[in-house]
């Protein structure tokens, strides 16, 4: 069975910083691109960013909101991709979700950004 | 505007075929794979179509995607009641280098 699990969310005050983790089961994950995207509540899905396999690469794309305040990796040895999120806004306040496009999404981890 | 093109609401009574659409561009849709994607209310998105027309195990094959130049369509054959939900588009843009998603099309089966 295909599962990918979040962990890491909570609050945090803005400025702060937070790591988000998926544990991905079930499929080839060496060969995976995977994605982080994200939904603020009564809102649309909005892409945070994606890291290829390392076979191709191994590169990230970040969408504009983010770009330099996040930074997504992967440990092939352990299954899971990471988003380690930096400077973080009241906007960012939302469920994360990671995602395989080909494959499955995860279950989401909720992070609330609040003083 | 990183977002392609949905209409806001679908409607159709059950046993109906509903179709959604999803509009881009030529750096997107026109020349990447398109995914589609259902959300329950209160739940986590759930992948409904890959690559164009491709049904994950699982999935219905009342649910079936196509696509032609720029634009991605979605349809529902046989509509239920629990096919009410919110249905998203999704493509990689070659140009802005992001992963582009539609503003999402709720379903209501009347």
């Amino acid at each position: 069975e295909v599962q990918l699990v979040e962990s890491g969310g909570g609050l945090v005050r803005p400025g702060g910083s937070l790591r988000l983790s998926c544990a991905a089961s079930g499929f080839t994950f060496n060969d995976a691109w995977l994605s982080w995207v994200r939904q603020a509540p009564g809102k649309g899905l909005e892409w945070v960013g994606r890291i290829k396999s390392k076979s191709t690469g191994g590169t990230t794309d970040y969408a504009a909101p983010v770009k330099g305040r996040f930074t997504i990796s992967r440990d092939d040895s352990k299954n899971t991709v990471y988003l380690q999120m930096n400077s973080l806004k009241t906007e960012d306040t939302g469920i994360y979700y990671c995602l395989e496009m080909t494959v499955s999404w995860g279950q989401g981890t909720l992070v609330t950004v609040s003083s | 505007q990183s977002v392609l093109t949905q209409p806001p609401s679908a409607s159709g009574t059950p046993g109906q075929r509903v179709t959604i659409s999803c509009s881009g561009g030529s750096s997107n849709i026109g020349s990447n794979n398109v995914y589609w994607s259902q959300q329950l209310p209160g739940t986590a998105p759930k992948l409904l179509i890959s690559r164009d027309n491709q049904r994950p195990s699982g999935v219905p094959d009342r649910f079936s995607g196509s696509k032609s130049g720029t634009s991605a369509s979605l349809a529902i054959s046989g509509l239920r009641s629990e096919d009410e939900a919110d249905y998203y588009c999704a493509a990689w843009d070659d140009r802005l280098r992001i992963v582009m998603f539609g503003g999402g099309t709720k379903v209501t089966v009347l």
